[in-house]
């Protein structure tokens, strides 16, 4: 079972491009979520969705943007990229919603750089 | 909102000891609190959780506690052993449902 599946693994961009983060998962979860993880801040929930067709933001939303296409893949988009946005990358999927305390599963990460 | 506190930020034991890694938090309506572990290179993945409800939980070498009152819930590893070194991260569920994540504990068991 591949769980949740991010692309690409390592990312550089110059300040002001742009590029989507991918994310599916294969475990027909309901919830999706994207955070990003600093050095000395945990993780940070910048977007989520709690079923196909929805988003919500979360902690850190500014400069992205999110899209549920479907109810595997959950992309992250940063419109023009900013050195304050280097950083890891992580999705993750549960199986019901947010008002249900269940696990969370989480992809290996992307690890962005913005110069 | 909700603010989780994790301390310390580095712990280095020796093998066969154990660790203990603590957190806060602030909103009084939190009521569910897991603890991740995450490994080099890797996505963090679930150790152990712990329901408002429950003052305590095991899993094997594994405990959490929970002080409701003094909003405080901690990690306990018995019997320490090198493949527990790794990055430790506390969680707490606050009222608007999102899981606010503690900075991190990175474990060191030193052979």
């Amino acid at each position: 079972n591949a769980g949740v599946t991010q692309t690409p693994k390592f990312q550089v961009l110059k300040t002001g491009q742009s590029m989507t983060l991918q994310c599916a998962q294969d475990m027909n979860h309901n919830s999706m979520y994207w955070y990003r993880q600093d050095p000395g801040m945990g993780l940070r929930l910048i977007y989520y969705s709690a079923s196909e067709g929805t988003t919500d933001k979360g902690e850190v939303p500014n400069g992205y943007n999110v899209s549920r296409l479907n109810k595997r893949e959950f992309s992250l988009r940063l419109e023009s990229a900013a050195p304050s946005q280097t950083s890891v990358y992580f999705c993750a999927s549960s199986e019901a919603g947010l008002t249900t305390n269940e696990k969370l599963f989480f992809g290996s990460g992307t690890q962005l750089s913005v110069l | 909102g909700e603010n989780v506190e994790q301390h310390p930020s580095t712990l280095s034991v020796q093998e066969g000891d154990s660790a203990v890694i603590k957190c806060t938090y602030s909103d009084s309506a939190s009521n569910y609190f897991p603890w991740y572990k995450q490994e080099l290179g890797k996505g963090p993945q679930l150790i152990i959780d712990i329901r408002s409800n429950v003052g305590e939980k095991k899993d094997q070498r594994i405990a959490v506690t929970l002080n409701k009152t003094a909003k405080h819930f901690s990690l306990h590893i018995t019997e320490t052993q090198p493949e527990d070194s790794a990055v430790y991260f506390c969680a707490a569920k606050d009222s608007s449902y999102k899981l606010i994540f503690g900075s991190g504990t990175r474990l060191l068991v030193r052979p």
